[in-house]
Protein backbone atom coordinates (compact mmCIF):
# COMPACT_ATOMS: atom_id res chain seq x y z
CA UNK A 1 0.00 0.00 0.00
CA UNK A 2 0.75 3.37 0.13
CA UNK A 3 3.18 4.66 2.70
CA UNK A 4 5.48 7.91 3.17
CA UNK A 5 8.53 7.79 5.63
CA UNK A 6 10.60 10.14 7.17
CA UNK A 7 12.74 10.45 10.02
CA UNK A 8 11.35 12.23 13.18
CA UNK A 9 13.70 14.90 14.69
CA UNK A 10 16.46 17.01 12.93
CA UNK A 11 18.94 19.21 14.70
CA UNK A 12 20.55 22.12 13.08
CA UNK A 13 22.71 25.07 13.95
CA UNK A 14 21.41 28.15 12.89
CA UNK A 15 22.94 29.48 9.60
CA UNK A 16 23.69 25.63 8.79
CA UNK A 17 21.30 23.94 6.01
CA UNK A 18 19.14 21.96 6.89
CA UNK A 19 17.96 18.81 4.70
CA UNK A 20 15.07 16.92 5.47
CA UNK A 21 14.46 13.08 3.82
CA UNK A 22 11.26 11.23 2.69
CA UNK A 23 10.88 8.36 0.76
CA UNK A 24 7.53 7.02 -0.69
CA UNK A 25 6.70 3.85 -1.77
CA UNK A 26 3.53 4.08 -4.75
CA UNK A 27 5.67 4.99 -8.21
CA UNK A 28 2.71 6.87 -9.43
CA UNK A 29 2.45 9.90 -7.92
CA UNK A 30 1.53 12.74 -9.07
CA UNK A 31 2.71 15.91 -7.20
CA UNK A 32 5.00 15.26 -3.96
CA UNK A 33 4.60 18.42 -1.47
CA UNK A 34 6.37 19.52 1.85
CA UNK A 35 3.70 21.19 4.52
CA UNK A 36 5.16 22.90 7.18
CA UNK A 37 3.58 22.99 10.71
CA UNK A 38 4.01 25.74 13.35
CA UNK A 39 3.72 25.07 17.03
CA UNK A 40 -0.51 25.76 17.48
CA UNK A 41 -1.04 25.91 14.07
CA UNK A 42 -2.59 23.88 10.93
CA UNK A 43 -0.35 22.97 8.12
CA UNK A 44 0.87 25.08 5.31
CA UNK A 45 1.94 23.92 2.10
CA UNK A 46 5.62 25.33 1.58
CA UNK A 47 6.64 23.94 -1.66
CA UNK A 48 5.38 21.25 -4.10
CA UNK A 49 7.36 19.39 -6.98
CA UNK A 50 5.51 18.04 -10.55
CA UNK A 51 6.75 14.27 -10.64
CA UNK A 52 8.19 14.34 -13.92
CA UNK A 53 11.00 17.13 -12.36
CA UNK A 54 14.22 16.50 -10.88
CA UNK A 55 14.61 19.67 -8.92
CA UNK A 56 13.03 23.03 -8.06
CA UNK A 57 14.29 25.98 -5.85
CA UNK A 58 12.52 28.45 -4.43
CA UNK A 59 14.70 31.37 -2.26
CA UNK A 60 15.98 29.24 0.93
CA UNK A 61 14.05 25.85 -0.64
CA UNK A 62 15.33 23.45 -2.69
CA UNK A 63 13.84 20.24 -3.32
CA UNK A 64 15.14 17.27 -4.82
CA UNK A 65 13.50 14.48 -6.51
CA UNK A 66 14.64 11.06 -6.94
CA UNK A 67 12.20 8.36 -8.98
CA UNK A 68 14.21 6.04 -9.14
CA UNK A 69 14.93 5.62 -5.56
CA UNK A 70 11.52 6.86 -4.70
CA UNK A 71 13.63 9.91 -2.60
CA UNK A 72 12.29 13.25 -2.03
CA UNK A 73 14.31 15.40 0.22
CA UNK A 74 13.96 19.14 1.23
CA UNK A 75 16.80 21.65 1.84
CA UNK A 76 16.54 24.88 3.78
CA UNK A 77 19.74 27.22 3.40
CA UNK A 78 20.85 29.11 6.10
CA UNK A 79 18.48 27.73 8.58
CA UNK A 80 16.74 30.44 10.68
CA UNK A 81 14.90 30.12 13.99
CA UNK A 82 11.78 30.73 12.51
CA UNK A 83 12.05 27.67 10.46
CA UNK A 84 11.69 25.54 13.69
CA UNK A 85 8.54 23.66 13.03
CA UNK A 86 7.45 20.41 11.83
CA UNK A 87 7.64 19.37 8.03
CA UNK A 88 5.47 16.60 6.68
CA UNK A 89 5.88 14.95 3.38
CA UNK A 90 3.25 14.08 1.15
CA UNK A 91 2.00 13.13 -1.78
CA UNK A 92 -0.83 12.79 -4.32
CA UNK A 93 -1.69 9.11 -6.07
CA UNK A 94 -2.72 9.31 -9.64
CA UNK A 95 -6.71 8.53 -9.77
CA UNK A 96 -6.82 9.16 -6.11
CA UNK A 97 -8.10 12.12 -4.60
CA UNK A 98 -6.65 11.42 -1.15
CA UNK A 99 -2.78 12.98 -0.63
CA UNK A 100 -0.89 10.60 1.57
CA UNK A 101 1.52 12.39 4.40
CA UNK A 102 4.14 11.29 6.45
CA UNK A 103 4.47 11.84 10.00
CA UNK A 104 6.55 14.68 10.49
CA UNK A 105 10.32 15.90 10.76
CA UNK A 106 10.58 18.11 13.76
CA UNK A 107 13.30 20.47 12.79
CA UNK A 108 15.25 22.27 15.95
CA UNK A 109 17.54 25.01 15.69
CA UNK A 110 20.22 25.20 17.60
CA UNK A 111 21.72 29.01 18.59
CA UNK B 1 -3.46 33.65 3.04
CA UNK B 2 -6.09 30.64 3.62
CA UNK B 3 -9.48 31.29 4.54
CA UNK B 4 -10.63 28.32 6.16
CA UNK B 5 -11.56 28.81 9.47
CA UNK B 6 -12.22 26.34 12.96
CA UNK B 7 -14.26 26.74 16.00
CA UNK B 8 -13.40 26.50 18.67
CA UNK B 9 -9.53 26.41 18.67
CA UNK B 10 -9.53 24.92 22.13
CA UNK B 11 -12.40 23.26 23.94
CA UNK B 12 -12.13 21.35 27.92
CA UNK B 13 -15.06 19.04 28.42
CA UNK B 14 -16.26 16.14 30.76
CA UNK B 15 -16.89 12.81 29.56
CA UNK B 16 -20.20 11.66 28.24
CA UNK B 17 -21.04 15.29 26.44
CA UNK B 18 -21.67 16.26 23.21
CA UNK B 19 -19.76 18.18 20.59
CA UNK B 20 -19.42 19.54 17.61
CA UNK B 21 -16.11 20.99 15.81
CA UNK B 22 -17.61 23.73 13.43
CA UNK B 23 -15.34 24.59 10.12
CA UNK B 24 -16.10 26.76 7.25
CA UNK B 25 -14.11 27.56 4.29
CA UNK B 26 -15.10 30.73 2.05
CA UNK B 27 -12.80 29.28 -1.54
CA UNK B 28 -16.09 27.40 -2.80
CA UNK B 29 -14.17 24.28 -2.63
CA UNK B 30 -15.69 21.09 -3.16
CA UNK B 31 -13.52 19.09 -1.33
CA UNK B 32 -13.34 18.95 2.85
CA UNK B 33 -11.28 16.74 4.63
CA UNK B 34 -11.34 16.04 8.65
CA UNK B 35 -7.41 15.38 10.02
CA UNK B 36 -6.56 14.03 13.68
CA UNK B 37 -3.42 14.60 14.76
CA UNK B 38 -1.88 12.49 17.82
CA UNK B 39 0.54 13.59 20.36
CA UNK B 40 3.60 12.19 18.13
CA UNK B 41 2.46 14.54 15.23
CA UNK B 42 1.05 11.88 12.87
CA UNK B 43 -2.03 12.69 10.64
CA UNK B 44 -4.48 10.68 10.20
CA UNK B 45 -7.48 11.06 7.69
CA UNK B 46 -10.93 10.44 9.44
CA UNK B 47 -13.67 11.73 6.99
CA UNK B 48 -13.83 13.49 4.24
CA UNK B 49 -16.50 15.11 1.44
CA UNK B 50 -16.28 15.60 -2.12
CA UNK B 51 -19.46 17.78 -2.18
CA UNK B 52 -22.95 18.82 -1.02
CA UNK B 53 -24.19 15.87 0.50
CA UNK B 54 -21.07 13.93 -0.30
CA UNK B 55 -19.14 12.22 3.31
CA UNK B 56 -16.96 9.10 3.27
CA UNK B 57 -15.00 7.44 6.13
CA UNK B 58 -11.36 8.46 6.02
CA UNK B 59 -8.14 5.71 6.71
CA UNK B 60 -8.44 5.84 10.23
CA UNK B 61 -12.10 4.34 12.18
CA UNK B 62 -13.55 7.21 13.86
CA UNK B 63 -16.58 7.72 16.44
CA UNK B 64 -17.52 10.91 14.80
CA UNK B 65 -20.14 11.94 12.01
CA UNK B 66 -19.56 14.31 9.68
CA UNK B 67 -22.40 16.48 7.44
CA UNK B 68 -22.07 18.61 4.80
CA UNK B 69 -25.11 20.21 3.52
CA UNK B 70 -23.41 23.20 2.47
CA UNK B 71 -20.66 23.34 0.75
CA UNK B 72 -18.79 26.09 2.82
CA UNK B 73 -19.74 23.56 6.14
CA UNK B 74 -18.05 20.91 7.24
CA UNK B 75 -19.03 19.77 10.98
CA UNK B 76 -17.40 17.38 12.98
CA UNK B 77 -19.49 15.82 15.80
CA UNK B 78 -19.19 13.53 18.69
CA UNK B 79 -22.14 12.65 20.14
CA UNK B 80 -21.05 11.33 23.66
CA UNK B 81 -17.11 12.51 24.24
CA UNK B 82 -14.61 10.03 25.94
CA UNK B 83 -10.48 11.11 26.98
CA UNK B 84 -9.60 8.74 23.90
CA UNK B 85 -11.20 11.29 21.61
CA UNK B 86 -8.51 13.78 22.76
CA UNK B 87 -6.70 15.11 20.12
CA UNK B 88 -5.83 17.95 17.65
CA UNK B 89 -8.69 18.13 14.81
CA UNK B 90 -7.74 19.74 11.68
CA UNK B 91 -10.06 20.44 8.70
CA UNK B 92 -8.90 21.43 5.15
CA UNK B 93 -10.15 22.19 1.70
CA UNK B 94 -8.88 21.84 -1.67
CA UNK B 95 -10.28 22.91 -5.04
CA UNK B 96 -9.73 19.76 -7.25
CA UNK B 97 -7.97 16.64 -7.74
CA UNK B 98 -3.83 16.90 -8.17
CA UNK B 99 -4.13 16.48 -12.04
CA UNK B 100 -3.31 18.95 -15.01
CA UNK B 101 -3.00 22.70 -13.80
CA UNK B 102 -3.78 21.53 -10.09
CA UNK B 103 -1.99 20.94 -7.43
CA UNK B 104 -4.53 19.35 -5.15
CA UNK B 105 -3.15 21.75 -2.26
CA UNK B 106 -4.49 21.16 0.95
CA UNK B 107 -5.62 24.21 2.94
CA UNK B 108 -5.64 23.40 6.71
CA UNK B 109 -7.50 25.79 9.06
CA UNK B 110 -5.41 26.27 12.39
CA UNK B 111 -7.19 23.22 14.17
CA UNK B 112 -9.15 22.54 16.89
CA UNK B 113 -7.54 21.17 20.16
CA UNK B 114 -10.28 19.07 22.11
CA UNK B 115 -9.45 17.77 25.74
CA UNK B 116 -12.47 15.56 27.44
CA UNK B 117 -11.94 14.44 30.76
Amino acid sequence: GEDVEQSLFLSVREGDSSVINCTYTDSSSTYLYWYKQEPGAGLQLLTYIFSNMDMKQDQRLTVLLNKKDKHLSLRIADTQTGDSAIYFCAESITGDDKIIFGKGTRLHILP
Amino acid sequence: EADIYQTPRYLVIGTGKKITLECSQTMGHDKMYWYQQDPGMELHLIHYSYGVNSTEKGDLSSESTVSRIRTEHFPLTLESARPSHTSQYLCASSESSPTGPNTGELFFGEGSRLTVL
